[in-house]
This record gives C-alpha cells, sequence and structure tokens, in this order.
C-alpha cells in the first residue's frame, strides 16, 4: 500500500539554525500539506500546496517558514532560524489520489531545538 | 476562541461498551467533516468522513448537525484496540484550509 514518507524521523538542532524537513508524498496525489503538533497539544495545520504553489497557509506560517517541492517526488519544509518554541512533531500529509477527501498522514519527523 | 472544540476526556469505558464523543465548530464556512484518529505518538488516520445524512461504518456511526455546528461519533461494542484519540476535523475551501480539535481521549479497559 503506497504511503507518506518522511525523513528524518527526529532531528535535533541548535536554537538559530536553519533545518529542512523532507517529506514523499503519495506518487498519484495533487495536494500537499504540512502540520505540527506540540507535545500535548492539538494538530495545527501550517501549509497546503497545489500546483507548485501554496493554496493556503495560517498564521503560523510567517517568513520563518518556506516549503518547496524540488523534484517531482519530494515536499520539504524549511525552517530558518530555529527557536526553542518550534520543537514539535511534524507532519506530512498528501491528497488527491482516489480517495480525494482522505489525507493520508506521514509517520512525522520530530524536531527538537536546544 | 477555538474553532473546533472537543472534551479532552480521558474516557474510561469497559470492553463492549457504546461510548459517544461530541465535538462543536465555530466556522461556519466548513465544508467538509471528518473523524481522525490518532494513537500516542503516531500520525493521525482517518476513520470516516461526516455527512449530514449521517454515516455508519462498522460499529461507528458519525453524525452531523449543520444548524447546531455539532459533530458526533458513536462506537458500539468497544474493543481494546480503540483505544486512541479521536479528532474532530474540520475542512474550509475544498480541504485547503484545516482545522483539528484537540482530541478526545478513548481508553477502553478489559
Amino acid at each position: 500500500e503506497p504511503e507518506v514518507t518522511q525523513t528524518p524521523s527526529h532531528q535535533v538542532t541548535q536554537m538559530g539554525q536553519e533545518v529542512i524537513l523532507r517529506c514523499v508524498p503519495i506518487s498519484n496525489h495533487l495536494y500537499f500539506y504540512w502540520y505540527r503538533q506540540i507535545l500535548g497539544q492539538k494538530v495545527e495545520f501550517l501549509v497546503s500546496f497545489y500546483n507548485n504553489e501554496i493554496s493556503e497557509k495560517s498564521e503560523i506560517f510567517d517568513d520563518q517558514f518556506s516549503v518547496e517541492r524540488p523534484d517531482g517526488s519530494n515536499f520539504t519544509l524549511k525552517i530558518r532560524s530555529t527557536k526553542l518554541e518550534d520543537s514539535a512533531m511534524y507532519f506530512c500529509a498528501s491528497s488527491g489520489g482516489a480517495e480525494a477527501n482522505e489525507q493520508f498522514f506521514g509517520p512525522g519527523t520530530r524536531l527538537t531545538v536546544l | 476562541r477555538k474553532e473546533v472544540e472537543q472534551d479532552p476526556g480521558p474516557f474510561n469505558v469497559p470492553e463492549g461498551a457504546t461510548v459517544a464523543f461530541n465535538c462543536t465548530y465555530s466556522n461556519s464556512a466548513s465544508q467538509s467533516f471528518f473523524w481522525y484518529r490518532q494513537d500516542c505518538r503516531k500520525e493521525p488516520k482517518l476513520l470516516m468522513s461526516v455527512y449530514s445524512s449521517g454515516n455508519e461504518d462498522g460499529r461507528f456511526t458519525a453524525q452531523l448537525n449543520r444548524a447546531s455546528q455539532y459533530i458526533s461519533l458513536l462506537i458500539r461494542d468497544s474493543k481494546l484496540s480503540d483505544s486512541a484519540t479521536y479528532l474532530c476535523v474540520t475542512c474550509e475551501g475544498g480541504y485547503q484550509k484545516v482545522t483539528f480539535g484537540i482530541g478526545t481521549k478513548l481508553q477502553v479497559i478489559p
């Protein structure tokens, strides 16, 4: 069964550093998403991406964040100048296949900012 | 103001019990509604979509009341494997703006 994959599973970084979180969506999907979940809190929408551009973003997704689809398979989230409060689980999701309503989530990347 | 509100629980129920979760949403522009399940430290997984006419999938029944902006999930004959957090999710604008509730934690006890 096709699945969304994410790398790395855990990223530790120093405050102020840049990180890139990587995702490989399901191959025939058209919509891509990033979410974050701070420990013990709700899943928060960051951004959606369609047709090589951002289609929607939340107030969390400020200039510190950017997304890119550098090739036909990868979808990345870049966080510049990380802060302690960026520590969270980051989930990538994709949708738009036969089950158009369903977003399939990757296993997540746990980001720890020290 | 919270956009999707859920009782975080936990709901502790014995095996075989029937349990119901509720969710209210504040965004009247919401167009699509879902229940997701999230196991501890895992990713959310779609349990079922929610329609105004109500829908059932085995032991699970979901209902939507657009007038009251209220969504429900009923689980019959609870299994130990149903233990998880159940997330209420709304979408606006063709699945682009997605809002999750905090989730309701269910613990099914032997």
